[in-house]
């Protein structure tokens, strides 16, 4: 069975500084990997996703993701935080085209000024 | 239209009552998917609609839960006699299956309240 575990219920970062959110995954085959945030009273929002090739992920608003198949890992990463990312952040994994996807718990980001 | 959208976006109902919730997909989409999300969790997959295949019902946590979908347009989710551990946010997704792609996205939810 596919899962998904996202170790870090909460993070608190500085704005400005680095933020690295963890997902760590579960599945037979190849994965498809997602990262999605879901911004307070908002629905999610697709940030960016692996099928294959190149394993660092370039994404929307300035994250990136890397891919690790000897350790299961997708690790979503921000060089420089903004307030505006305060939200809440889902990895999920799915197999082939057509596939449920299956979400990790969640990591809620908590931007200090 | 341009994204997934959901209504009501919001909906408060008594324990025993039914439901239905709908979904408009994003147009030329052929899969359409819904998931739950409980307060304070992650999402959790219900139903799998695709073309006009059988859908995986495979989540629906019991059978007072069940979904339909005309073609590849409008779903609708409907849970008889609500209980109130029904109470969350009922999420749709859409996505165009190509050759290797398959992203989901989302519309807003429907947030059930079951008092």
């Amino acid at each position: 069975a596919q899962s998904v575990t996202q170790p870090d219920i909460h993070i608190t970062v500085s704005e400005g500084a680095s933020l690295e959110l963890r997902c760590n995954y579960s599945y037979g085959a190849t994965p498809y990997l997602f990262w999605y945030v879901q911004s307070p009273g908002q629905g999610l929002q697709l940030l960016l996703k692996y099928f294959s090739g190149d394993t660092l992920v370039q994404g929307i608003k300035g994250f990136e993701a890397e891919f690790k198949r000897s350790q299961s890992s997708f690790n979503l990463r921000k060089p420089s935080v903004h307030w505006s990312d305060a939200a809440e952040y889902f990895c999920a994994v799915g197999g082939a085209a057509g596939n449920k996807l299956t979400f990790g718990g969640g990591t809620r980001v908590l931007v200090k000024p | 239209g341009a994204g997934v959208s959901q209504s009501p976006s919001n909906k408060v109902t008594e324990k025993g009552k039914d439901v239905e919730l709908r979904c408009d997909p994003i147009s030329g989409h052929t899969a359409l998917y819904w998931y739950r999300q409980r307060l304070g969790q992650g999402l959790e997959f219900l139903i799998y609609f695709q073309g006009n295949s059988a859908p995986d019902k495979s989540g629906l946590p019991s059978d007072r839960f069940s979904a339909e979908r005309t073609g590849e347009s409008v779903s609708t989710l409907t849970i008889q006699r609500t209980q109130q551990e029904d109470s969350a946010v009922y999420l749709c997704a859409s996505s165009f299956l190509g050759p290797s792609t398959d992203t989901q996205y989302f519309g807003p939810g429907t947030r059930l309240t079951v008092l």
